[in-house]
C-alpha cells in the first residue's frame, strides 16, 4: 500500500555538523515531495520542496535529494544549529492526495 | 509570505459541548484542509475544501463537520464534543496540488 515512512524516529547530530534525515516513499507515480520542520507546540512550517521530475533542490542550508529509482528523498542540513531541533517530516502529493510521514525528530548537541 | 491564523492557541471544553475551530488564510488559496495531530500517529485529515461552500471528508471525519462560506475561511466544528477529542488541531491551506501551509495549531482538551 501507499507509505511515506521514515527510516529512523530520533537522529541526534553535533552542533555545527550536517545532518541527514531520509523517507522512503512508496508511490512511483508521486508528483511533488515536501519537507516540514515542526517545533514543539507549533504547527508544521515548510522548509522545502521538489518535484518528481528533478533530482536536487537547494535552498538556504538546506539540500533536497530525490532518488526515484529507489523511492528515496533526504534532507539534508548544512552546519546544524541548536534552532534546527525539531521533528521533520516528509509529504508527497500524488493526484490531489497528500500523503504524510510521522517523522524523525532532530536532536542537536552542544 | 504565506498566513494562516487559527482562532485560539489552546482551548477547554467539557463533553457535550458545541466547539467551533476557526481558519483564515490569506493567499486566496482554493483548498484548505483540516487536520488532528496526535503522538505516534502523525497527520490525520478530517475534511477538506477545494471551493466555497464544498467540502469533502477526510480519513477520520466522525465527530466533526466544516464550513467554508468564505475562501478565505474553514471552520471545524465539532457537534458534540468527546474526550477522544482532545488533540492537536491543524488547518492548511495550498493552491491544488501545491504545498500545504500550516496554521500554529489549536491545543484542544476534551474534560
Amino acid at each position: 500500500g501507499e507509505s511515506v515512512g521514515l527510516h529512523l524516529p530520533t537522529l541526534s547530530v553535533q552542533e555545527g555538523d550536517n545532518s541527514i534525515i531520509n523517507c522512503a516513499y512508496s508511490n512511483s507515480a508521486s508528483d511533488y515531495f515536501i519537507w516540514y520542520k515542526q517545533e514543539s507546540g507549533k504547527g508544521p512550517q515548510f522548509i522545502i520542496d521538489i518535484r518528481s521530475n528533478m533530482d536536487k533542490r537547494q535552498g538556504q542550508r538546506v539540500t533536497v535529494l530525490l532518488n526515484k529509482t529507489v523511492k528515496h528523498l533526504s534532507l539534508q542540513i548544512a552546519a546544524t544549529q541548536p534552532g534546527d531541533s525539531a521533528v521533520y517530516f516528509c509529504a508527497e502529493i500524488k493526484t490531489y492526495k497528500y500523503i504524510f510521514g510521522t517523522g524523525t525528530r532532530l536532536k542537536v548537541l552542544a | 509570505d504565506v498566513k494562516v491564523t487559527q482562532s485560539s492557541r489552546y482551548l477547554v471544553k467539557r463533553t457535550g459541548e458545541k466547539v467551533f475551530l476557526e481558519c483564515v488564510q490569506d493567499m486566496d488559496h482554493e483548498n484548505m484542509f483540516w487536520y488532528r495531530q496526535d503522538p505516534g500517529l502523525g497527520l490525520r485529515l478530517i475534511y477538506f475544501s477545494y471551493d466555497v461552500k464544498m467540502k469533502e471528508k477526510g480519513d477520520i471525519p466522525e465527530g466533526y463537520s466544516v464550513s467554508r462560506e468564505k475562501k478565505e475561511r474553514f471552520s471545524l466544528i465539532l457537534e458534540s464534543a468527546s474526550t477522544n477529542q482532545t488533540s492537536m488541531y491543524l488547518c492548511a491551506s495550498s493552491r491544488t496540488q501545491e504545498t500545504q501551509y500550516f496554521g500554529p495549531g489549536t491545543r484542544l482538551l476534551v474534560l
